[in-house]
């Protein structure tokens, strides 16, 4: 049974500083998605990350996937307020061709303070 | 494109109520599958379908049904509400490579009394 644990999960930041959230998962996957998820809100897409030593970057986000490890980073880079929500990693566990199942991790609620 | 829809948002049930929530996309996604989210739970998977006509099981399908008869619509039946299923359902879908993540519906939040 795949398992997927996110640590931290609970991240207070301050402003202008840079952290990093880890995402270990079990089992052999080969994709592995990050969600960013505000109070009340739906699940937005952050990045899709399909093979071994990717690496994608947007804004201040940036997530890599080590396959080898089941190891996924999200780190953040010199946060801001509006960093502020929950992540969340989620893994394919249907290696080499997906069924259209996730399994997630419980998530980590950032807050950054000024 | 409307991408996933989802009704009704909200929802209040009785113990032993019956009740169908319905999910639909419009993005002609082969992929589909539904999740409920419980504080400090995380998403959990309850089933996912492949395509029309198929389904499976995910982490916690107990006390919840679907069918998926076309590739737009694919309802999650409770079939005897539990306070347990009080919760948030997100229904999801992708197209089949899932190389392009999945789009999530805005949800609908249920309470079981």
């Amino acid at each position: 049974e795949l398992k997927v644990e996110q640590n931290p999960l609970f991240l207070s930041m301050q402003e202008g500083k840079n952290y990093t959230i880890y995402c270990n998962y079990s089992t052999t996957s080969d994709r592995l998605y990050w969600y960013r998820q505000d109070p009340g809100k739906s699940l937005e897409s952050l990045f899709v990350l399909l093979s071994n030593g990717a690496v994608k970057q947007e804004g201040r986000l940036m997530a890599s996937l080590d396959t080898k490890a089941r190891l996924s980073t999200l780190h953040i880079t010199a946060a801001v307020h509006d960093l502020s929500a929950t992540y969340f990693c989620a893994v394919d566990p249907n290696y080499g061709g997906s069924q259209g199942n996730l399994i997630f991790g419980k998530g980590t609620k950032l807050s950054v303070k000024p | 494109n409307a991408g996933v829809t989802q009704t009704p948002k909200f929802q209040v049930l009785k113990t032993g109520q019956s009740m169908t929530l319905q999910c639909a996309q419009d993005m002609n996604h082969e992929y589909m599958s539904w999740y409920r989210q419980d504080p400090g739970m995380g998403l959990r998977l309850i089933h996912y379908s492949v395509g029309a006509g198929i389904t499976d099981q995910g982490e916690v399908p107990n006390g919840y049904n679907v069918s998926r008869s076309t590739t737009e619509d694919f309802p999650l039946r409770l079939l005897s509400a539990a306070p347990s299923q009080t919760s948030v359902y997100f229904c999801a879908s992708s197209p089949d490579s899932s190389d392009y993540g999945y789009t999530f519906g805005s949800g609908t939040r249920l309470t079981v009394v």
